[in-house]
């Protein structure tokens, strides 16, 4: 079936620091690639996304990019801040779009 | 905008009570709401999906029968863990889709989570 496989937290880096979390996947069909992150206390948001291989997707500073032939959506962000500590899941939805599938999440943890 | 809250967000309770989990969308309309269970350390696993005004669908090797899941109006679904024992001990999360969005699940708003511990 499908999955989602993450690279193991916890990240931790110093503030300004590269950022990259990596994420590969299996799937039947072309499925939707998304990145979410979850605020201590809060629920999870969607970070990016991307549709369709080759697509980029970005927001506040990360990118990811759907790169069919290594099956990966790695997360990237040249300069990481404090406020970017927080738990980040890689997922995909399937070709029908009804179920979701999670990676483990990744811990990162910033340093002033 | 597009809050989604749970209550409670903690509950402790006896090995063979049951306890209900309430997910509702605060600024929309769902037309659909997932619910999730989370083991430490470990990734979301959908449980069920639920559509207003109909049964859910639950994923293989979620009983349905201990898991109930209520989708009563499109800002309300109720999850109620029956005849709680400590394996069920986890942390539910729900999720909610927008009107109009049909059953795809490409645009979730979830909510906090709820930590369910049974003792």
């Amino acid at each position: 079936g499908d999955s989602v496989t993450q690279m193991e937290g916890p990240v931790t880096l110093s503030e300004e620091a590269f950022l990259t979390i990596n994420c590969t996947y299996t799937a039947t069909g072309y499925p939707s690639l998304f990145w979410y992150v979850q605020y201590p206390g809060e629920g999870l948001q969607l970070l990016l996304k991307a549709t369709k291989a080759d697509d980029k997707g970005s927001n506040k500073g990360f990118e990811a990019t759907y790169r069919k032939e290594t099956t990966s959506f790695h997360l990237e962000k040249g300069s990481v801040q404090v406020s970017d500590s927080a738990v980040y899941f890689c997922a995909l939805i399937n070709t029908g779009g009804f179920k979701t599938i999670f990676g483990a999440g990744t811990r990162l943890f910033v340093k002033a | 905008g597009a809050v989604v809250s749970q209550h409670p967000s903690r509950v402790i309770c006896k090995s063979g009570t049951s306890v209900k989990i309430e997910c509702r969308s605060l600024d929309f309309q769902a037309t659909t709401m997932f619910w999730y269970r989370q083991f430490p350390k470990k990734s979301l696993m959908l449980m069920a999906t639920s559509n207003e005004g109909s049964k859910a669908t639950y994923e293989q090797g979620v009983e349905k029968d201990k898991f109930l899941i209520n989708h009563a109006s499109l800002t309300l679904s109720t999850l109620t863990v029956t005849s709680a024992h400590p394996e069920d001990s986890s942390f539910y999360i729900c999720s909610a889709t927008p009107l109009g969005g049909g059953r795809r699940a490409d645009t979730q708003y979830f909510g906090p989570g709820t930590r369910l511990t049974v003792l």
